[in-house]
């Protein structure tokens, strides 16, 4: 099983839908939890960090749940400039060492 | 105001050849990274040095060594460039001290291309 899985899409949405992608992590001693965004030959961008308590951002709101280890991210109102890949980012160990894992990311695709 | 910059951007070489990739944060972060994206898109990690101080080396071919100077800098030189090594070599810096929680910052990327 790989250490941060994501399914690769990509999703296709019409602007204004609600589109959710979830990251699932095999590592339950897992403390921090990020989605990054990248654009097409750039470089990634944090879009957000996810909390326990989960959080929200303007559109954007993400959870997790530790109990099935994985973290998810919601997308409301999709604009045109929502299309990009999304990766998910786990840091699998507590603290001290700063390994953050990336995930294969989830493409989408905002169609207007 | 560049947070995290690297140098050069493009760099196209011929096998064999010997090339480097200079790093530079001025977040005042003490922990950076090397991460290479390869043509699937996936980001793996190679380096992560903290206060100067290798800490991860993940399996990366002895081709590959970093250096970091201080701790606002990570260079890192390739040896005999294979065909293979062709990716984007991204740069990252994060804050320790807030423990693993601090997320990454990344440089904008070096696209290599050894032909």
């Amino acid at each position: 099983r790989k250490e941060v899985e994501q399914d690769p899409g990509p999703f296709n949405v019409p602007e204004g839908a609600t589109v959710a992608f979830n990251c699932t992590y095999s590592n339950s001693a897992s403390q921090s939890f990020f989605w990054y965004r990248q654009d097409c030959r750039k470089e990634p961008k944090l879009l957000m960090s996810v909390y326990s308590s989960g959080n929200e951002d303007g559109r954007f709101t993400a959870q997790l749940n530790r109990a099935s280890q994985y973290i998810s991210l919601l997308i409301r109102d999709s604009k045109l400039s929502d299309s990009a890949t999304y990766l998910c980012v786990v840091n699998p160990v507590p603290s001290g060492t700063y390994k953050y894992i990336f995930g294969t990311g989830t493409r989408l695709k905002v169609l207007a | 105001d560049t947070a995290v910059s690297q140098t050069p951007k493009y760099l196209v070489t011929q096998m064999g050849n010997d090339k480097s990739i200079k790093c530079e944060q001025n977040l005042g972060h003490d922990t950076m990274y090397w991460y290479k994206q390869d043509s699937k898109k996936f980001l793996k990690i190679m380096f992560s040095y903290n206060n100067k101080e290798l800490i991860i080396n993940e399996t990366v071919p002895n081709r590959f060594s970093p250096k970091s100077p201080d701790k606002a800098h990570l260079n890192l030189h390739i040896n005999s460039l294979e065909l293979g090594d062709s990716a984007v070599y991204f740069c990252a810096s994060s804050r320790a001290g807030t423990g693993s929680r601090s997320p990454l910052h990344f440089g904008n990327g070096t696209r290599l291309t050894v032909t």
